[in-house]
């Protein structure tokens, strides 16, 4: 069983559209993250959610929207998508008191916006 | 705040050849660091991690960093490597207690030529 996945692997869509990116970890961390991957791969953190509260909101546009319906699950909704949104986005989980341990990442959603 | 600075963007390097890659990190309090790998089109995974203790470190594929607390750096050795090496590698930090929040350096493209 994959430890983190994400959904759908690859996202090609037109400007304006509106996109979802669904995440789930059966590793039984309490907390997720987004985060985004540009294309000098620099990585820069987005939301995080410990047990379905948010934690940790970055300056990110309103455009994006994290939702955890449970402390398994993260989506990452899109709305109006623009071309600078085409990125990779990382999904990852951890414990959130135990800055010991890294996280574990999901494989990435590439979006590209046409 | 804390940050973190990886001082090649690219190495490129002989197989079999060894191979460091330099990060260096600031933090006002004590920090754990990490070492990540991205190969080609897939997600991060965890090479190696320095917590406390010995400064030096083993991790997975033959891979070995150094913690050095007066220079503030951790760099990532290899004595030998291989085609397969060749990936993005991470630096990362977290700050011991508080919400676990990974900080990534702008990464390290290892190219590896026969």
């Amino acid at each position: 069983d994959t430890a983190v996945s994400q959904t759908p692997k690859y996202l090609v869509t037109q400007m304006g559209n509106d996109k979802s990116i669904k995440c789930e970890q059966n590793l039984g961390h309490d907390t997720m993250y987004w985060y985004k991957q540009d294309s000098k791969k620099f990585l820069k953190i987005m939301f995080s959610y410990n047990n379905k509260e948010l934690i940790i909101n970055e300056t990110v546009p309103n455009r994006f929207s994290p939702k955890s319906p449970d402390k398994a699950h993260l989506n990452l909704h899109i709305n109006s998508l623009e071309l600078g949104d085409s990125a990779v986005y990382f999904c990852a989980s951890s414990q959130v008191r135990d800055s010991r341990a890294g996280y574990t990442f999901g494989s990435g959603t590439r979006l590209t916006v046409v | 705040a804390q940050s973190v600075t990886q001082l090649d963007s690219q190495v490129p390097v002989f197989e079999e050849a060894p191979v460091e890659l330099r990060c260096n990190y600031s933090s006002s309090v004590s920090v754990y660091l990490f070492w990540y790998v991205q190969y080609p089109n897939q997600g991060l995974q965890l090479l190696l991690k320095y917590l406390s203790g010995s400064t030096l470190v083993k991790g997975i594929n033959g891979f070995e960093a150094e913690f050095n607390k007066s220079q503030t750096s951790f760099h990532l050795r290899k004595p030998s490597v291989h085609i397969s090496d060749t990936a993005e590698y991470f630096c990362a930090v977290s700050v011991s207690g508080g919400y676990n929040k990974l900080i990534f350096g702008a990464g390290t493209r290892l190219a590896v030529h026969p």
